[in-house]
């Protein structure tokens, strides 16, 4: 089993549309969670953390279930802007390594 | 203003050389990183840091290797042995802590061609 597993889509979406993306973990002593957005040639850069209580930013919502091992992104009035790759990332307790999913492609469309 | 820079942007290889990708960071982070992207897929780790003279293999370290000397660089030598190394390099780097979640940050990344 991959330490982390993303569907990797694409997730086609109508503008205005919400889209929810998952992302399930394998080490049940991983410490931290966040999600990433990449553009097409470009590096990742952080969208946002994902804190035990879940949080929100603007039209995104972040959510951790440590029981089942997941997080997830909501992402709310979706935007043609939001067509992008996005990562999930997982550091691990102990050796504190950070490892990346292969991401899930979104492409909203007009 | 503080960072992490990779360079060059481009590099384009012939087959049988080696090649050293550099990745220098002034954020003094602890931990740096090395991934390899290629079309369409995700961030595989190549190796990783912790410390100055300590690094790691990753999944994928086979025809690499790296170096720790000084805490603000992590180079990156694909070597000949590595038989596929056309790639979207990314180097990253992080504060090691053991509560505190803290992000990664990038380069802007290496774009490596075999010609």
């Amino acid at each position: 089993r991959k330490e982390v597993e993303q569907d990797p889509g694409p997730f086609n979406v109508p503008e205005g549309a919400t889209v929810a993306f998952n992302c399930t973990y394998s080490n049940s002593a991983s410490q931290s969670f966040f999600w990433y957005r990449q553009d097409c040639r470009k590096e990742p850069k952080l969208l946002m953390s994902v804190y035990s209580s879940g949080n929100e930013d603007g039209r995104f919502t972040a959510q951790l279930n440590r029981a089942s091992q997941y997080i997830s992104l909501l992402i709310r009035d979706s935007k043609l802007s939001d067509s992008a790759t996005y990562l999930c990332v997982v550091r691990h307790g102990g050796y504190q390594k950070v490892t990346f999913g292969t991401g899930t492609k979104l492409q909203v469309i007009p | 203003d503080g960072g992490i820079t990779q360079s060059p942007k481009y590099l384009f290889r012939k087959e049988g050389q080696n090649v050293t990708l550099s990745c220098e960071q002034n954020l003094n982070h602890d931990a740096m990183y090395w991934y390899r992207q290629d079309p369409g897929q995700g961030l595989r780790l190549i190796y990783y840091s912790q410390i100055v003279n300590d690094f790691q293999k990753g999944d994928i370290a086979e025809g690499y290797s790296v170096s720790r000397e000084k805490k603000e660089s992590f180079p990156l030598t694909v070597t000949s042995a590595q038989k596929n190394p056309t790639a979207f390099y990314l180097c990253a780097s992080s504060i090691l802590s053991g509560t505190d979640s803290t992000e990664a940050f990038f380069g802007q990344g290496t774009r490596l061609t075999v010609v």
